[in-house]
C-alpha cells in the first residue's frame, strides 16, 4: 500500500482557499486517491476520490497531476465549521481485485480561524 | 453517501467483561467490512478486513482470539471485546465499503463509508 506524506497542521481564516497537499510517490497503477475529514469523536467522512487529472464534487475538488505522485485537496471558501482533520489516503480499494483496506496516515489538522 | 450505523454510541463497561459493537451498511450491501481503533489525538489504525460470510483477516499485532468478528450478512458485520481491560478503551469504528461509479477505463472505483464510531471504556 502506499504511503501517503501530508502536513502535519494548517491554518486558515474564514472564506479562504485551502489547499492540502498529499505526496503518495510510490502509487501504483490500481490506486485510487481518496480523502477524508475528522471531526473529534466521530467517523471519517467520505469528501471526494480521484484518480487523475481533476475531480470536483459540490465541498471539494482533488487535482491530481500526471505522474499522480501526489493529490491536492481544494477547500473553497473555508468556514469555521471546516476544522477537522483531513486524510489522504491511496489504495486501490478493491478494484484490482483486493480487499481494498485503506492504511490512515497522521492527517492534516485543519484549523479555521474567524 | 451511503450511511453506516454502529451500535452502541458509546458503552461503559467493567474489566473482564465482553462487548459487542454492530456495525450496519444501511441502504447498500457489503461485502467487505473493515473494523478500526482510535486513541485520542491519533490516527485510525486498521484491526481486522471482514468479509461476509467469511472469517476476517486481523492485521499483525491485533489478537483474533480477543476481538472476534462476524459478518454474518452483507449488512452487518460485528466486533465482539472479549474479556475487556482498560487498555482496551478506545473508540472503534467500523466501515463498509460500496460501488462507486466506473471511470473511463471501465473499472469500478470502490467507496469506504465509515460509521459514527463506538466509544468504548473499560473501568
Amino acid at each position: 500500500l502506499a504511503k501517503t506524506t501530508q502536513p502535519i497542521s494548517m491554518d486558515s481564516y474564514e472564506g479562504q482557499e485551502v489547499n492540502i497537499t498529499c505526496s503518495h510517490n510510490n502509487i501504483a497503477t490500481n490506486d485510487y486517491i481518496t480523502w477524508y475529514q475528522q471531526f473529534p469523536s466521530q467517523g471519517p467522512r467520505f469528501i471526494i476520490q480521484g484518480y487523475k487529472t481533476k475531480v470536483t464534487n459540490e465541498v471539494a475538488s482533488l487535482f491530481i497531476p500526471a505522474d499522480r505522485k501526489s493529490s491536492t485537496l481544494s477547500l473553497p471558501r473555508v468556514s469555521l465549521s471546516d476544522t477537522a482533520v483531513y486524510y489522504c489516503l491511496v489504495g486501490d480499494n478493491g478494484a484490482g481485485g483486493s480487499q481494498g483496506n485503506l492504511i490512515f496516515g497522521k492527517g492534516t489538522k485543519l484549523s479555521v480561524k474567524p | 453517501g451511503a450511511v453506516v450505523s454502529q451500535h452502541p454510541s458509546w458503552v461503559i463497561c467493567k474489566s473482564g467483561t465482553s462487548v459487542k459493537i454492530e456495525c450496519r451498511s444501511l441502504d447498500f450491501q457489503a461485502t467487505t467490512m473493515f473494523w478500526y481503533r482510535q486513541f485520542p489525538k491519533q490516527s485510525l489504525m486498521l484491526m481486522a478486513t471482514s468479509n461476509e460470510g467469511s472469517k476476517a483477516t486481523y492485521e499483525q499485532g491485533v489478537e483474533k482470539d480477543k476481538f472476534l468478528i462476524n459478518h454474518a450478512s452483507l449488512t452487518l458485520s460485528t466486533l465482539t471485546v472479549t474479556s475487556a481491560h482498560p487498555e482496551d478503551s478506545s473508540f472503534y469504528i467500523c466501515s463498509a465499503r460500496a460501488l462507486g461509479t466506473r471511470d473511463s477505463r471501465g473499472w469500478s472505483s470502490y467507496e469506504q463509508y465509515f460509521g459514527p464510531g463506538t466509544r468504548l471504556t473499560v473501568t
